[in-house]
Order: C-alpha cells, then structure tokens, then sequence
C-alpha cells in the first residue's frame, strides 16, 4: 500500500524558515518524481515544487522560486521542503505527492504551515 | 507559463443528474489533463488522467474527455458520496491546477 506522512508543520513568524518531511512507502520511491503541493485555507491547489528521481533537476513556481528548496534522500524514502523567508500567504496545508501511476497519483494527509507574529 | 481556466464555481445537482465541469488551458496541453475529487479535510484524490484514463477505484459514472485547450469531466448520476471539489490539472509543462468547482446537492 502507497503512503505518503507529511511532517514538520506548526506556526512560524514571518520570515523565520520550517523545513517538511514527507516518508514515503509501499513504492519503489528512488524510481519516481515527488511533488509539494499547497492549499491555503478555504483556497484551491497550488503546485510549490517539483523533484526527479536522483534530485538533480527541480521545479518551483515564482512565487515560492529563491525561497524554497526540494530534496529527496532516496536512502531514507524521504522528500524534503526547505522553507526560508516565510510570509504569510505561505499559510497553508503542505502535501507532498508522487507520480506512481500518474502525475500527482498519491497524495499524503497533508500538514499544516501557520506563519503568523 | 500555463492557466487554467475551470468553470463553473460552483454547482448545484441533485441525485441522479449528470453534472459537467469544464477546464480551458491557456494554450494546447496535448491531453495531459487530470482530474481529482476533494472531500473536506482530505486530500486530493485522483480520478482521471491523460484525459480519459479513469485511475483504478474511479466509479465509471464519472469521464473525461477533451483536446487541445478544451476538456471537460462530467459524472452521470451524481450521488450523495460526489459531493465534494473537483479540480483539473494540466501537466504538460510546469504543473497548474484549475480554481476548483464545488458540486453541492440541490
């Protein structure tokens, strides 16, 4: 069975950095691209970030592009987001999925980012 | 970079009608479309990718079709447990995801 936890979530002031975690298994986890992927309260979905499968290529949109950074350890079957400069539109529930089947085929429970003074 | 227009909104059905959302890309995605279903306090779920393709597990009242810059993702006979947002997706390039339409019972 696929699964995917997200972690490291919690309230951050503004301009502090959070960085996620997000374990994956039940996949060959080292063969896939993984994704993060936020929701703002009552909002839609918004792609952050993109990562191949040896983390030699990433992906961001402008508005996250120079403030946060995809990493994967393929060893440890774990995806990470580093998070600098936080604002608050920033506020959001964080997900990370993988492209097993599909493009964002399997997606975590999610973990939720509060950046507030 | 790519936009996605989907409409409408919001929907309003009840039991049994067929429900249609559509989902225009600012230029052709060559099919790469997908669709999910989000039920409050969850995660996203897919239902269909490359355009047509229903995922393993997808109900077959539910379909998609399209081409170019237009699709559309329609559910024959929407029952209580569709009650939820839908968003589309484009992956030909950088991904982008639709602004989400929430279906609500009439």
């Amino acid at each position: 069975e696929v699964q995917l936890v997200e972690t490291g979530g919690g309230l951050v002031q503004p301009g502090r950095s959070l960085k996620l975690s997000c374990v994956a298994s039940g996949f060959t986890f080292s063969s896939y691209w993984m994704y993060w992927i936020r929701q703002a309260p009552g909002k839609g979905l918004e792609w952050v970030s993109s990562i191949n499968t040896d983390g030699g290529s990433t992906y961001y949109p402008d508005s996250v592009k120079g403030r946060f950074t995809i990493s994967r350890d393929n060893a440890e079957n774990t995806v990470y987001l580093q998070m600098n400069s936080l604002r608050s539109e920033d506020t959001a529930t964080y997900y990370c999925a993988n492209n097993y089947g599909g493009p964002f085929a399997y997606w975590g429970q999610g973990t939720l980012v509060t950046v507030s003074s | 970079d790519i936009q996605m227009t989907q409409s409408p909104p919001s929907l309003s059905a009840s039991l049994g009608d067929k429900v249609t959302i559509t989902c225009q890309a600012s230029q052709n995605i060559n099919k790469y479309i997908a669709w999910y279903q989000q039920k409050p306090g969850k995660a996203p779920r897919q239902l269909i990718r490359y355009t047509s393709t229903l995922v393993s597990g997808t109900p077959s009242r539910f379909s998609g079709s399209g081409s170019g810059r237009d699709y559309s993702f329609s559910i024959s006979n929407v029952e209580s447990e569709d009650i939820a947002s839908y968003y589309c997706l484009q992956y030909d390039n950088l991904p982008t995801f639709g602004a989400g339409t929430k279906l609500e019972l009439k």
